[in-house]
């Protein structure tokens, strides 16, 4: 069974444009959470889908941020101007319920110049 | 509110040292711990996990005690290898909250040399 997949790997982007991230979760897996980590720092809660729903996006920074997940399948995350604050390695999850084990894809790292 | 707090690294140890990563908490509930590692090139992996005081979590060689009194979830192993080197979160949950919306640490990189 294939884990929880993320596009791209790497990616380099000036200041001022757009970027989106994609997260495609386990199979079968309702939960989708993406966490992000700027600067070597702490790994932060960005927000939370259940299906295609957004649960808890307490954590998103601003409005430059834009998460979705239509369909309740995949999920992306747009950035939209990029800063250079925005570097750092975001990750995406996916659990089958809110009570089990959450499942990490490898991370994005995001570069902006 | 809840955060953690661990030992900044590098940490760089011969093979077969003993090994600890302090990890300290503080939490507004009854948190879940849990020890996250990232190797080289891979995503982050559940290592191991506490849901109640005393608890001991252990994986792969690795344990870590929930030790409600001192708010603290050190990470331990007897006997590094070469193949531990990675980067090491300690993480919390609030059960009553949501399982899965952790908050971690800074992470805690191990080198382990030959």
């Amino acid at each position: 069974e294939a884990g929880v997949t993320q596009f791209p790997s790497h990616s380099v982007i000036e200041k001022g444009q757009t970027v989106t991230l994609r997260c495609d979760p386990i199979s079968g897996h309702d939960n989708l959470y993406w966490y992000r980590r700027v600067m070597g720092k702490e790994i932060k809660f960005l927000l939370h889908f259940v299906k295609e729903s957004k649960q808890d996006e307490s954590g998103m920074p601003n409005n430059r941020f834009l998460a979705e997940r239509t369909g309740g399948t995949y999920s992306t995350l747009k950035v939209q101007p990029a800063e250079l604050e925005d570097s750092g390695v975001y990750f995406c999850a996916s659990s089958q319920d809110l009570r089990t084990e959450a499942f990490f894809g490898q991370g994005t790292r995001l570069t902006v110049v | 509110g809840n955060s953690v707090t661990q030992m900044e690294g590098p940490v760089t140890l011969s093979e077969e040292a003993f090994l600890t990563i302090n990890c300290t908490y503080t939490a507004t509930g009854y948190p879940s711990l849990f020890w996250y590692v990232q190797y080289p090139g891979e995503g982050l992996q559940l290592l191991l996990k506490a849901t109640k005081a005393d608890d001991k979590g252990s994986n792969k060689g690795f344990e870590a005690t929930y030790r409600k009194e001192t708010t603290s979830f050190h990470l331990e192993k007897g006997s590094v290898q070469v193949s531990d080197s990675a980067v090491y979160f300690c993480a919390l949950s609030d059960k009553v909250d949501n399982f899965n919306k952790f908050y971690f640490g800074s992470g805690t990189k191990l080198n382990v040399k030959p």
